[in-house]
């Protein structure tokens, strides 16, 4: 059971948007900042954003990023096969003092 | 280019120790928080630990406290996890991660190695 709650799965049309939510609590999504990552098959994590808004240079900007009380969204327009992936929210849990991530939601383009 | 490469993953069982290590290249290491996380089979993610800058400060996962313990030496720009009394349910794919925060832990983790794998099996 993760301490951030994201839905499993997600899907859309190619050139379509989906939006990935992400749930948690005043500890640690309500006090700190939020991160995306995107993990394509086989590989390792790769980060889309941070400080809940922000790209890492090289992120298009079709990927963004938003928060709102204890919950944060990932957005993704203009969908290509090519973001077929599974997606990760964290942030940091203050009570707790540990690092947190979401379940994962798996986006199919279809 | 900035790098990380991790190592020390095998085949280990249960009860028996392990350390991973990770090496860094590319960004000046001890400017920046590491972390570990690590990835079960066919499972999400999870972090297991968190070292600042100078090792000064380290934080573990409850899954994890009092089994593993996170060191880094900057004069190597290596990290390292110490892992003892092992588990099954510690059977994962080991990332190290470098946090995106100058100086601090920011939570967030822009460069990853490729992992290695522990497997805890008798």
């Amino acid at each position: 059971q993760s301490v951030l709650t994201q839905p499993p799965s997600v899907s859309a049309a190619p050139g379509q948007k989906v939006t990935i939510s992400c749930s948690g609590s005043s500890s640690n999504i309500g006090n700190n900042y939020v991160s995306w990552y995107q993990q394509l098959p086989g590989t390792a994590p790769k980060l889309l954003i941070y400080d809940n808004n922000k790209r890492p240079s090289g992120i298009p900007d079709r990927f963004s990023g938003s928060k709102s009380g204890t919950s944060a969204t990932l957005g993704i327009t203009g969908l290509q096969t090519g973001d077929e992936a599974d997606y990760y929210c964290g942030t940091w849990d203050s009570s707790l003092s540990v690092g947190v991530f979401g379940g994962g939601t798996k986006l199919t383009v279809l | 280019e900035v790098q990380l490469v991790e190592s020390g993953g095998v085949v280990v069982q249960p009860g028996g120790s392990l350390r991973l290590s990770c090496a860094a290249s590319g960004f000046t290491f001890d400017d920046y928080a590491m972390h570990w996380v690590r990835q079960a089979p066919g499972k999400g993610l999870e972090w297991v630990s968190l070292i600042s800058w100078d090792g000064g400060s380290t934080y573990y996962a409850d899954s994890v406290k009092g089994r593993f313990t996170i060191s880094r030496d900057n004069s190597k720009n290596s990290l390292y996890l110490q892992m003892n009394s092992l588990r099954a349910e510690d059977t994962a794919l080991y990332y190290c991660a470098k946090d995106i925060g100058y100086g601090g832990n920011s939570g967030a983790f822009d460069i990853w190695g490729q992992g290695t794998m522990v497997t805890v099996s008798s």
